[in-house]
């Protein structure tokens, strides 16, 4: 069984600050890594995608990856309190020929003026 | 461009009735999935279909069955609802097998 780890928070943060959220994975192979954001009562969306080992940044957003050690994390900087959400963390790994993802059970940001 | 649709968005069935989840996406991707979410759980995936005529088991397909009609279209069918099942699901699409995915509204269901 593929996991994906995540502290289920809630992490709470004052406005402006950095909030920093880590996932963890035991398939040494995965290939794709996500974090998605779910506000309460809707569905996912997309915030960042990354596939090689290093920072990746998208306005506030900076996505980490590091394979040797099987973690990613976020870092959401200047912090709004509508980046108040659960931010979920996927992980695609190959198994049987195709590629299944697997998603922690996320992490509650909150983010408090 | 309407992404990914999913009907219906409510639903409620007494045990033992059976019903067809609808997904459908305009994006022309190729592979999409079926999840479901209870509290505390994560998403689960419960059937995918990584391109068209190809469908698999995810991690809890027990209970349910799915079809990939088109490249559009995937339906999730539960042949005789149980409480256990009481869920939101939730239909994803992605352009490839290792991609982002994009997800419809969801369907809240509740199984008396």
């Amino acid at each position: 069984q593929k996991e994906v780890e995540q502290n289920s928070g809630p992490l709470s943060v004052p406005e402006g600050a950095i909030a920093s959220l880590n996932c963890t994975y035991s398939d040494r192979g995965s290939q794709s890594f996500f974090w998605y954001r779910q506000y309460s009562g809707k569905s996912p969306e997309l915030i960042m995608s990354i596939y090689s080992n290093g920072d990746k940044e998208d306005g506030r957003f900076t996505a980490q990856l590091n394979k040797a050690s099987q973690y990613v994390s976020l870092l959401i900087r200047d912090s709004q309190p509508s980046d108040s959400a659960t931010y979920l963390c996927a992980v695609n790994s190959a198994s049987g020929g195709s590629y299944i993802p697997t998603f922690g059970r996320g992490t509650s940001l909150i983010v408090h003026p | 461009n309407a992404g990914v649709t999913q009907t219906p968005k409510f639903q409620v069935l007494k045990t033992g009735q059976s019903m067809t989840l609808q997904c459908a996406q305009d994006m022309n991707h190729n592979s999409m999935y079926w999840y479901r979410q209870d509290p505390g759980m994560g998403l689960r995936l419960i059937y995918y279909s990584a391109s068209e005529g190809t469908t698999d088991k995810g991690e809890v397909p027990n209970g349910y069955n799915v079809s990939r009609l088109n490249k559009r279209e995937f339906s999730l069918r539960l042949e005789s609802a149980a409480p256990s099942q009481t869920s939101v699901y939730f239909c994803a699409s992605s352009e490839s097998r290792v991609g982002e995915q994009f997800f419809g509204p969801g369907t809240r269901l509740t199984v008396l």
